[in-house]
């Protein structure tokens, strides 16, 4: 099935640092969301966002809906070692079923 | 608990055995979806339902797999004659599902993860 692209793929990074990854779509969306993904479990919703140009926080957490309606993108600000995960990007098109992108893996190195 | 239940966590499996999963969504939700995952994948759609009528059945849902939503509320997901390519984590997600902001948000289980060996 289609899955949207997700850059970088993976980030190593020190505790404190901002992070910053992105999504893009071939097809518009008119919500996007993100999830994060621990191991063994189901991913959990982070933010979500309604409207081209949208700016969104989430404590640390900051997610815009690009203007296109084709890409998105999300910061963490002050990474802290429970971010560690998967970050996926989902894109849906009014009620219908999300597409999920290809995640980015976020590891912190001591 | 109010989330989403999947139930098993895991299953393990002898090639050729048939298997179900069962989903329990959060109450009042209308939309259910499920999506299957793999190793260093994003979660891919395989079907979903608004109340019992299933609305869409991706082409990775195979004859060998079926979802049921009898009576609006829970699913399950069969597979028969499982192969080693349905190794898996199987997620279950459910939404208010109406359209209006917010309500589309999907919320997922913990997932099945099942081996076939």
């Amino acid at each position: 099935g289609q899955q949207l692209n997700q850059s970088p793929q993976s980030m190593f990074i020190q505790e404190g640092e901002d992070v910053s990854m992105n999504c893009t779509s071939s097809s518009i969306f008119n919500t996007w969301l993100w999830y994060k993904q621990d191991p063994g479990e189901g991913p959990v919703l982070l933010i979500a966002l309604y409207k081209a140009g949208e700016l969104t926080s989430n404590g640390r957490l900051t997610a815009q809906f690009g203007i296109t309606r084709k890409d998105s993108f999300l910061n963490i600000s002050a990474s802290i070692p429970s971010d560690v995960g998967i970050y996926f990007c989902a894109g849906q098109f009014g009620n219908e079923k999300l597409t999920f992108g290809t995640g980015t893996r976020l590891t912190i190195i001591p | 608990d109010t989330g989403v239940s999947q139930d098993p966590r895991h299953k393990i499996t002898k090639r050729g055995q048939n298997v179900t999963f069962r989903c329990d969504p959060i109450s009042e939700h209308n939309r259910l979806y499920w999506y299957r995952q793999t190793l260093g994948q994003g979660p891919e759609f395989l079907t979903y339902f608004q109340n019992e009528a299933q609305l869409e059945k991706s082409r990775l849902l195979s004859d060998r797999f079926s979802a049921e939503r009898p009576k609006g509320s829970f699913s399950t997901l069969e597979i028969q004659r499982t192969e080693q390519g349905d190794s898996a984590m199987y997620l279950c997600a459910s939404s208010l599902g109406t359209g209006r902001r917010g309500n589309t948000e999907a919320f997922f289980g913990q997932g099945t993860r099942l081996t076939v060996v």
